[in-house]
């Protein structure tokens, strides 16, 4: 059975603190691993998509890698505003599966 | 780029009347769309897929004559809750996808019924 799990569930970071977030999967015929940030009352924002084992992505303060078993997003140096829950997502047959999510505090 | 509306943001309505939410991509046309819900502190779960002029494919559960789907052109696809009662009120998403794998998400609707 397809499957994500995310950890950890919640993470309270100082400002300024690096740490990573970690997703680990299970999904005959991996088609992409999506990772969004998503705030209270939203709808997810789109970050990053990982296609093979070895891949790495960057955008600001957020780095996602690929395993052949997980992802990692890790977070350099976060301010207050990158506190959200981050989903982590993967599409086999065209849907994502969701995690459930690990909710980021950075406290100042 | 890829922007997705929804529209409204929030609607009350009373037991047993019926409600539409409009889900519309921006600047990208949308070959699916898909719609989610989402309940406090948990994740996203699927309720359909829709392609545009086909019937909307729904997940295991959903009920179709309840969550009715159209997907009437490559940048608008609605969502009708028919007959909603309290158990309906919940966050409800849209994303849509155009030729790669993102799916790219509105701002949801939440939905109250009293």
């Amino acid at each position: 059975e397809d499957q994500v799990t995310q950890s950890p569930e919640a993470l309270r970071l100082q400002e300024g603190e690096s740490s990573s977030l970690n997703c680990s999967y299970t999904v005959s015929g991996l088609r992409g691993l999506f990772w969004y940030r998503q705030d209270p009352g939203k709808g997810p924002e789109f970050l990053f998509t990982l296609y093979s084992a070895g891949e790495e992505k960057e955008k600001e303060r957020l780095k996602a890698t690929l395993t052949k078993k997980e992802s990692f997003l890790h977070i350099t140096a976060p301010k207050p505003e990158d506190s959200a829950t981050y989903l982590c997502a993967v599409s086999n047959t065209g849907k994502l599966i969701f995690g459930q999510g690990t909710t980021l505090q950075v406290k100042p | 780029g890829a922007v997705v509306s929804q529209h409204p943001s929030r609607v009350i309505c009373k037991s047993g009347t019926s409600v539409k939410i409009e889900c519309r991509s921006l600047d990208f046309q949308a070959t699916t769309m898909f719609w989610y819900r989402q309940f406090p502190k948990q994740s996203l779960m699927l309720m359909a897929t829709s392609n545009e002029g086909s019937k909307a494919t729904y997940e295991q559960g959903v009920e179709k004559d309840k969550f009715l789907i159209n997907h009437a052109s490559l940048t608008l696809s609605t969502l009708t809750v028919t007959s909603a009662h309290p158990e309906d009120s919940s966050f409800y998403i849209c994303s849509a996808r155009a030729q790669g794998h993102e799916q790219y998400f509105g701002p949801g609707t939440r939905l109250t019924v009293t």
